[in-house]
């Protein structure tokens, strides 16, 4: 079975440039999550989505972050303009939440890094 | 509200030897509890969970953790570390009244040839 899929592995970019990151959820789960790494602030959950509503922003940075979950199969987290302190490794995780709420599936990760 | 704490940032140990990392949280509910691993350059996959069934639990590669109520523990062991062991391990804990997630802030594990 394929599990979490994210797109791209890594991406390099300019500030001020925009940033799309991309994510398959395993087919059949219904929760959708996003998070962020660094070293210093370690894993921040941004954004998670339950069947396609999202259910708590609160952890978006700020306006220059949304995301989106249009279908079932599929997520964007979006970065417009990207600032240097935006680079971080992204994660997408995904759960089926009918069952236990802490059991999430990861994907490899996007490393971001703005210039 | 739930919190986790992991007592230790940094853990190192020789190949061979016994594992502890250690997790202690607060939850106003029964928690369920987990341990993740992240092996450098991946994401983060299960280890171990618990969810008020046995409090002994017994996960991949060998690792166990137990669920000690009284002492609000989930400590990770394993009795012989092996180099493939090292890696960055955290603490999960949710509680079924709601949807919150809350992940510790990891212990990296060193393993000593």
């Amino acid at each position: 079975d394929a599990g979490v899929i994210q797109s791209p592995r890594h991406e390099v970019t300019e500030m001020g440039q925009e940033v799309t990151l991309r994510c398959k959820p395993i087919s059949g789960h219904n929760s959708l999550f996003w998070y962020r790494q660094t070293m210093m602030r370690g894993l921040e959950l941004l954004i998670y989505f339950n069947n396609n509503v999202p259910i708590d922003d609160s952890g978006m940075p700020e306006d220059r972050f949304s995301a989106k979950m249009p279908n079932a199969s599929f997520s964007t987290l979006k970065i417009q303009p990207s600032e240097p302190r935006d680079s971080a490794v992204y994660f997408c995780a995904s759960t089926w939440a009918g069952t236990i709420t802490g059991e999430l599936f990861f994907g490899e990760g996007s490393r971001l890094t703005v210039l | 509200a739930q919190s986790v704490t992991q007592l230790d940032s940094h853990v190192s140990v020789s190949e061979g030897t016994p594992v502890l990392l250690r997790c202690n949280y607060s939850s106003s509910y029964s928690p369920s509890l987990f341990w993740y691993v992240q092996h450098p350059n991946k994401g983060l996959q299960l280890l171990l969970k618990y969810t008020s069934a046995a409090t002994l639990v017994k996960g991949i590669n060998g690792f166990e953790a137990e669920f000690k109520k009284s002492e609000t523990s989930f400590h990770l062991t394993k009795p012989s570390a092996h180099m493939s062991d090292a890696a960055e391990y955290f603490c999960v804990v949710t509680a079924n009244r709601d949807d919150k997630i809350i992940f510790g802030k990891g212990t990296r594990l060193h393993i000593l040839p």
